[in-house]
């Protein structure tokens, strides 16, 4: 278990609408980012916030948008979903002053539009 | 667990045997790597990472190879244990630059009883 949570498990929805997927970092980590894994494209990197703001981005698409709230957990929003968009989605946090080795991914949100 | 990747490349070996991992990285000006490993229906486990002012390095079980020369990275895995089955991938990063990762496609490694 690497102290990264992420809510729901499995989602399955439908091309147009619209989820959120939620990370709970691990304790004391500042840093939450998210990313894709698809099987054509692998994993991409989304999104990066700290302490609340967002620190860099990635292939983030238009109608995705995330933010981190004050109690540090982030949430991903995807709307007007595409087939396209059904992938694995993890979110990592890290310790403020640690590197990359300090990095921990969820178990990942596995979505679904049909 | 989930199945990331179906299409990935596999390497089969023998458990005790050592285990090479290839990487063709993209950027040439891309100055620190990273490998992971992926097991099924989890997320990415950080292994091991290198800078480009190395060209080894190595950690427990695991060494790390960097080829600058031609872009090439690999991993090996000493006596492969059947707990190493998982796909592994390397990512690159310009460390002045950003906070981003980009990843390679991976490879999947079974180990043989």
């Amino acid at each position: 278990d690497s102290g990264v949570t992420q809510t729901p498990k499995h989602l399955i929805t439908a091309t147009g609408q619209r989820v959120t997927l939620r990370c709970s970092p691990r304790s004391g980590d500042l840093s939450v980012y998210w990313y894709q894994q698809s099987l054509d494209q692998g994993l991409q990197f989304l999104i990066q916030y700290y302490n609340g703001e967002e620190r860099a981005k990635g292939n983030i698409l238009e109608r995705f948008s995330a933010q981190q709230f004050p109690d540090l957990h982030s949430e991903l929003n995807l709307s007007s979903l595409e087939l396209g968009d059904s992938a694995l989605y993890f979110c990592a946090s890290s310790s403020p002053t640690g590197g990359w080795d300090t990095q921990y991914f969820g178990p990942g949100t596995r979505l679904t539009v049909l | 667990g989930e199945s990331v990747g179906l299409h990935l490349p596999t390497l089969s070996v023998q458990e005790g045997d050592n285990s090479i991992i290839n990487c063709a990285y993209s950027n040439s000006a891309s100055d620190y790597f990273i490998w992971y490993k992926q097991e099924s229906g989890k997320g990415p486990q950080f292994i091991i990472d290198i800078r480009s002012n190395m060209d080894k390095r190595q950690g427990q079980r695991v060494t790390v190879l960097l080829n600058k020369t031609v872009k090439h990275l690999s991993l090996q895995i000493a006596a492969t244990q059947p707990g190493d089955s998982a796909v592994y991938f390397c990512a690159e990063n310009k460390e002045d630059s950003s906070y981003k990762l980009i990843f390679g496609s991976g490879t999947r490694l079974l180990v043989r009883p």
